[in-house]
């Protein structure tokens, strides 16, 4: 069955500080995979999308990461601010039909404090 | 900044009643979709579009309708809300089914008491 992992499921750190949020998949075929800011409330913004031959991609104090041999990928997001407080999706595309199904993972909420 | 729309943002009403949600998007794009989330789970797809008098039931199964009679409007209904019909509904439109990027509304909040 084709899922998507995140971890961890919630995560509080300080501003100013670095973190690392984590996401596994069992996709198959892959065809991208992205990660998505979701503010309380409002709808998912996408941050970045990576193909198979992406090892990384930066947008801003964002940076994804990619290993499509272990099915696994990072988002690291350096120097937090409290506008970094929200919901951080990954959602992976597989290329086996014409609908490029997406599989969502149920997201990692980052609280950031003061 | 992504073109589409969704109205209402909040909705409570009672049971049984008959509800539109509204979406629309100024980018031109064939292929929109509707999604439902709840606190602390994954969105899932409940009905896609990829142009006009084109629509399909997505992969969680949803007594909502849905009709694309407009490239731009993609309305989403329920002819007798139930409270388990209770959810946020998020609209999506795409210029390419599985590569290109998915631009999302900012939801609808709907409560059926």
């Amino acid at each position: 069955k084709n899922q998507v992992e995140q971890s961890p499921q919630s995560l509080i750190i300080l501003e100013g500080k670095n973190c690392t949020l984590q996401c596994n998949y069992t996709v198959s075929p892959f065809s991208n995979l992205r990660w998505y800011k979701q503010d309380t409330g409002r709808g998912p913004v996408s941050l970045t999308i990576m193909t198979f031959s992406e090892n990384t991609k930066s947008n801003g104090r964002y940076t994804a990461t990619l290993d499509a041999d272990t099915k696994q990928s990072s988002l690291h997001i350096t120097a937090s601010q409290l506008s970094d407080s929200a919901s951080y999706i990954c959602v992976v595309s597989d290329r086996g039909s014409t609908l490029g199904r997406l599989y969502f993972g149920r997201g990692t909420q980052l609280t950031v404090w003061p | 900044e992504a073109d589409i729309y969704q109205t209402p943002r909040y909705l409570v009403i009672g049971t049984g009643k008959k509800i539109t949600l509204e979406c629309s998007q100024t980018m031109g794009h064939d292929k929109m979709y509707w999604y439902q989330q709840d606190p602390g789970m994954e969105l899932h797809l409940i009905h896609y579009s990829y142009g006009v008098n084109s629509t399909e039931k997505g992969d969680l199964s949803s007594e909502s309708t849905v009709s694309r009679i407009r490239t731009e409007h993609f309305p989403l209904t329920l002819e007798s809300a139930r409270p388990s019909h209770t959810s946020q509904y998020l609209c999506a439109s795409s210029e390419v089914t599985s590569g290109g990027e998915l631009f999302f509304g900012e939801g609808s909040r709907l409560t059926v008491l």
